[in-house]
């Protein structure tokens, strides 16, 4: 397997418009988390999934922010209307339930957000 | 409300010197505790996984250590390299099978 991917890994956009990540998790895993990471806030986790329900989300820090797991396979998260202080590392990772003692956290390599 | 707290911040050791990373957590009912590397730039490799029934996890010259009545993790580098220079963080997964992270250690070997 390839691993989570992520896409873009960066992207700078301008203040106010609409920002859409993307992540493909590991082929199986039925739990996926979004986090965003910042030097003043180091990770923090803003939601996460089991089999494409969202379970909790109060990580999000606003109702611009938006994240959506149609199948399996896909996960978005979206920032709209985006400003300047959403610029970040925003990560994805996926896990396996296999015990809950036993389930391990595989990341993306991130996407690096600007906005300008 | 479980914080997890990584101590020191930062280190900077020789190469060759044998070295521990701390992590404290606040609250004992977590399922498991994950100790990952961050390069610059790039995403968060897992190194270990430790069950919260288990005292210890090896794999090559990385020992992990858990203890939860205390509240503390160790990770343990033998014998460091430069190639161990990267940010190495803590997780645990908490009693709502959330991912909490610490901040982090900024490791630097030196040749």
């Amino acid at each position: 397997d390839a691993g989570v991917i992520q896409s873009p890994r960066h992207e700078v956009t301008e203040m106010g418009q609409e920002v859409t990540l993307r992540c493909k998790p590991i082929s199986g895993h039925d739990y996926l988390f979004w986090y965003r990471q910042t030097m003043m806030r180091g990770l923090e986790l803003l939601i996460y999934f089991n089999n494409n329900v969202p379970i909790d989300d109060s990580g999000m820090p606003e109702d611009r922010f938006s994240a959506k797991m149609p199948n399996a396979s896909f996960s978005t998260l979206k920032i709209q209307p985006s400003e300047p202080r959403d610029s970040a590392v925003y990560f994805c990772a996926s896990s396996l339930w296999l015990t809950v003692k036993n389930t391990e956290a595989f990341f993306g390599q991130g996407t690096r957000l600007t906005v300008v | 409300k479980q914080e997890v707290t990584q101590i020191p911040a930062a280190l900077s050791v020789p190469e060759g010197e044998n070295l521990v990373l701390n992590c404290s957590f606040t609250d004992s009912a977590i399922y498991n505790l994950q100790w990952f590397r961050q390069d610059p730039g790039k995403g968060l490799t897992s190194l270990l996984l430790i069950q919260s029934s288990q005292r210890e996890q090896t794999s090559g010259r990385l020992n992990a250590s858990l203890d939860k009545s205390s509240g503390r993790s160790t990770l343990y580098i033998a014998a460091s390299q430069p190639g161990d220079s990267a940010t190495y963080l803590c997780a645990l997964m908490d009693s709502s099978y959330k991912l909490i992270f610490g901040s982090g250690t900024r490791l630097l070997v030196r040749p």
